[in-house]
């Protein structure tokens, strides 16, 4: 398995605080993602990342900015949370050659509630 | 826009069993990747198994085998001799060849009952 770890692995919140989830890797990825699951959706795009500084906007984007810095560590930076942000976030990594270049890794994932 | 689609919210098969799990989706590309994934309570999204549009045999993966239907844009996952530890949430996804961007369909619940 890729080495991705998320922090914080849980987190509540108010409504209007910012809140910063942090995606960590150590296979050297090129590629980084941000999705929400929620009941009945599966699994949503956030946004990814597909390199450092260079990162764009997934299907559900609106109220998200997201930052990478460094191969390694992607964030994703809620403003001023809602509560139709409680949900659990995954950051997933993928490689852009070799055998398994088409396969996302996934972090364990993080539950946030919004109160 | 692609679509994945999993009209089954639940499933439930008997240990040892073998049970079917239905996928379909919508797109007008001709290379691409579909994939299933497995969701545990755990909570760990593990990947199963992935076909490549361009090949025409189904992919096995030990007790796990797609049913692939090009022109039906049909995916669904058979897993033979049902264990306790298949019980999980399954997804079933999508991607673009050259886009590498997943596109998920709601899931499913499988339970499998000792």
């Amino acid at each position: 398995d890729a080495g991705i770890t998320q922090s914080p692995r849980h987190k509540v919140t108010e409504t209007g605080t910012p809140v910063t989830l942090r995606c960590h890797q150590t296979e050297n990825h090129r590629y980084m993602y941000w999705y929400r699951q929620d009941p009945g959706h599966g699994l949503r795009l956030i946004h990814y990342s597909y390199g450092v500084k260079d990162t764009d906007k997934g299907e559900v984007s609106d109220g998200y900015s997201v930052s990478r810095s460094k191969t390694e560590d992607f964030l994703l930076t809620l403003e001023s949370a809602t509560s139709s942000q409680t949900s659990v976030y995954f950051c997933a990594t993928q490689d852009e050659q070799g055998l398994k270049y088409n396969e996302q890794f996934f972090g364990p994932g993080t539950r946030l509630t919004v109160l | 826009a692609q679509t994945v689609t999993q009209s089954q919210p639940e499933m439930s098969v008997q240990e040892a069993e073998t049970v079917t799990l239905s996928c379909t989706y919508d797109t007008s590309e001709n290379n691409y990747y579909l994939f299933w994934y497995k969701q545990p309570p755990s909570r760990q999204m593990i990947l199963v198994i992935r076909q490549e549009a361009y090949k025409q045999q189904n992919a096995t993966e030990n007790r796990f085998s797609v049913n692939f239907q090009k022109a039906a844009k049909s995916f669904s996952l058979k897993i033979s001799d049902s264990q306790l530890g298949d019980t999980a949430m399954y997804f079933c996804a999508f991607m673009r060849r050259g886009n590498s961007k997943l596109t998920f369909g709601k899931g499913i619940t499988l339970s499998v009952r000792p």
